[in-house]
């Protein structure tokens, strides 16, 4: 089946550190790809939608000068953190669908992000 | 726009005891259906969609739900669950159609756990 990649799978780092983590479908061109937010106990918030080659689309209510996507291949998305801070703390989870939208989205590993 | 409820947040339960995970959804357009798993610090797994067709779906793992457009629900049901099963489940549903976003939308999740 399908494989999405998400890299790194866990990130320590300090208060002001701006941290990236990347998505790659494996063995299908990813046309759309998600990030999510997972809280603690919580469901899974949509924060944006990335089609390849052009701008993503954020959700009410997530900042986008905040969490960079660029989604520059139709293999990879990268979301970046910039100056994080404690309350960026979460587990952020990317899936990718192929050129047909009525395809199910498929998720990779997730990243646990954790800002001292 | 669509929302999704999953009307139990923890379902305990014994091994080879039967489960029913409710999952109640809104939709002003026609949606397509989709049960999710998540292990403890993972992504997810799809289990189960309906897109159209039977209004029953059964997965490779014993699991099956079932479509009811007139009570707007897609209830996972498994007839004898195993340790292995525990997990969080999602339910979700996205929408289709010309000029489909493909967006998922989650329920709040509900935590499986089974028993000895």
């Amino acid at each position: 089946g399908a494989v999405v990649s998400q890299h790194p799978s866990r990130v320590i780092c300090k208060s002001g550190t701006s941290v990236k983590i990347e998505c790659r479908s494996l063995d299908f061109q990813a046309t759309t790809m998600f990030w999510y937010r997972q809280f603690p106990k919580k469901s899974l918030m949509l924060m944006a939608t990335s089609n390849e080659g052009s701008k993503a689309t954020y959700e009410q209510g997530v900042e986008k000068d905040k969490f960079l996507i660029n989604h520059a291949s139709l293999t990879l998305s990268t979301l970046t953190v910039t100056s994080a801070h404690p309350e960026d703390s979460s587990f952020y989870i990317c899936s990718a669908r192929g050129t047909d939208s009525n395809q199910p989205q498929h998720f990779g590993d997730g990243t646990r992000l954790s800002i001292l | 726009a669509q929302s999704v409820t999953q009307l139990d947040s923890q379902v305990p339960v014994f091994e080879e005891a039967p489960v029913e995970l409710r999952c109640n959804y809104s939709s002003s357009v026609s949606v397509y259906l989709f049960w999710y798993v998540q292990y403890p610090n993972q992504g997810l797994q799809l289990l189960l969609k309906y897109l159209s067709g039977s209004t029953l779906v059964e997965s490779i793992n014993g699991f099956e739900a079932e479509f009811n457009k007139s009570q707007t629900s897609f209830h996972l049901r498994k007839p004898s669950v195993h340790i292995s099963d525990t997990a969080e489940y999602f339910c979700a549903v996205s929408d289709y159609g010309s000029g489909n976003t493909g967006k998922l939308i989650f329920g709040q999740g509900t935590t499986l756990q089974v028993k000895p």
